[in-house]
């Protein structure tokens, strides 16, 4: 089955800087790649994502990028601000196989005011 | 619009217990799945359905029932709970395959379970 390895498991940052969390895969055949961010006691939401047709996706401060190749992808977080500050958790998904996820174990994110 | 709802919040039980954990959602999502949340290791992938009257094993599936009768619905049982299913329950759900609206997974707000 898949494995997804993430790191770092905790990054601590000054706000306004970037934070970059990278996220490996094993299954050639995933095809979707989803990031959700989990704020404390609450839910996990999805933030950005991005189908494996697709190298690069931007919305606002927060972008993925994509390496099929090398099967990695990352999420990049720019101008950070303490907001910011949750657990962030990759995935991977084969939305023809019922849309089953595969999560990494998740990265604690400090943004320092 | 609910979205995707958990009952109960919280439940404390004895090694042995059973109990019915309820996931509703109103979105008429044809796919639904029932994730487990440890410390440091994401979430785990217990079962899933892929429409009404269906379930498939996920990850970890031992110690788990579940059932599917209508679309909007899906449980989760645990028959003879034990300490290692302490735990935070999320359930979510998507649309189908193909569909137009996307992949994405919505979650409720999960379930802190916790076995004595």
């Amino acid at each position: 089955g898949e494995n997804v390895e993430q790191h770092p498991s905790t990054l601590s940052v000054q706000e306004g800087d970037s934070a970059v969390i990278k996220c490996t895969y094993s299954d050639s055949a995933s095809n979707y790649f989803p990031w959700y961010k989990q704020e404390l006691g609450k839910r996990p939401q999805l933030i950005i994502d991005i189908r494996s047709n697709v190298g690069e996706k931007k919305d606002q401060r927060i972008a993925v990028t994509l390496n099929k190749t090398a099967k990695h992808f990352s999420l990049h977080i720019t101008e950070t601000q303490p907001e910011d500050s949750a657990v962030y958790f990759c995935a991977a998904g084969e939305v023809d196989n019922f849309n089953k996820f595969y999560f990494g174990s998740g990265t604690k994110l400090n943004v320092k005011p | 619009n609910a979205g995707v709802t958990q009952t109960p919040k919280f439940r404390v039980l004895k090694t042995g217990q059973s109990m019915t954990l309820l996931c509703a959602q109103d979105m008429n999502h044809e796919y639904m799945y029932w994730y487990r949340q440890d410390p440091g290791m994401g979430l785990r992938l217990i079962h899933y359905s892929v429409g009404e009257g269906t379930t498939a094993k996920g990850e970890v599936p031992d110690g788990y029932n579940v059932s599917r009768l209508k679309k909007q619905n899906f449980l989760l049982g645990l028959e003879s709970a034990a300490p290692s299913q302490t735990s935070v329950y999320f359930c979510a759900s998507s649309y189908g395959e193909g569909n137009l609206l996307g992949d994405e997974q919505f979650f409720g707000p999960g379930t802190r379970l916790t076995v004595l």
